[in-house]
């Protein structure tokens, strides 16, 4: 009984390059948050999707970060130009339904920028 | 602006007493709240929740308490176990803002032997 996964687990990139994060939710959840946990801090939200559609990204910032959630294959949260401030804990969860408040975390991607 | 809070960073309990965490929030269009805990490295795991139609939720060892009219609700955790040592995170969300979780920043739990 999988959860849900995500990878790498550790990213390093330098300032200028992208990031691309990757989060395969549980089976048979058609929903995916994703969070960003900077250091000290709690996690807060970026974009909630669902297949091919993305229902909310009032959590992501205006310029460099887009998501996407595939008819198949993973949710892909895409960092473009990363910078220091990127530096931060990105974590996946999904529901089985987007009346579901219970979400399930997956371990969480640490990106790195150097 | 920080909808939820957790204003103590961090709480020590001796082994078998009870563990107390709270949590104020300012949004009164939350209507769903959650308690997760997470250790280093790992993602949050879900605990336990109550609905703003309840005042309180239990299981277990674990029960969550729902002030409404004071925005607070706290966790307690009877009895404490070594295990129980983690990072708990209260969350909150509303059923109208498409159950996006709001964060506090997390109460550090340390049970000592």
């Amino acid at each position: 009984n999988a959860g849900v996964m995500q990878n790498p687990r550790h990213l390093v990139r330098r300032r200028g390059q992208e990031a691309r994060l990757r989060c395969s939710p549980m089976k048979g959840h058609s929903h995916v948050y994703w969070y960003r946990q900077l250091p000290e801090e709690g996690l807060k939200f970026m974009v909630y999707l669902q297949k091919e559609n993305i229902i909310d990204e009032s959590g992501m910032p205006k310029e460099r970060f887009s998501a996407e959630f595939p008819k198949e294959g993973p949710s892909i949260l895409r960092i473009q130009q990363v910078v220091r401030g990127d530096s931060a804990a990105y974590f996946c969860a999904s529901s089985p339904t987007g009346t579901d408040y219970e979400q399930y975390f997956g371990p969480g991607t640490r990106l790195t920028v150097t | 602006d920080q909808q939820v809070k957790q204003n103590s960073p961090s709480l020590s309990v001796q082994e078998g007493r009870i563990s107390i965490l709270n949590c104020d929030y300012t949004n009164s269009m939350f209507d769903y709240f959650l308690w997760y805990k997470k250790y280093p490295a790992e993602g949050p795991t879900f605990l336990i929740s109550i609905s703003s139609i309840k005042d309180k939720n239990e299981d277990g060892r674990f029960t969550v308490f729902l002030n409404k009219s004071a925005k607070h609700l706290s966790l307690h955790i009877v009895p404490s176990q070594p295990g129980d040592s983690a990072v708990y995170f209260c969350a909150a969300s509303a059923s109208n803002s498409g159950y996006a979780l709001n964060f506090g920043k997390g109460t550090s739990l340390l049970v000592t032997p």
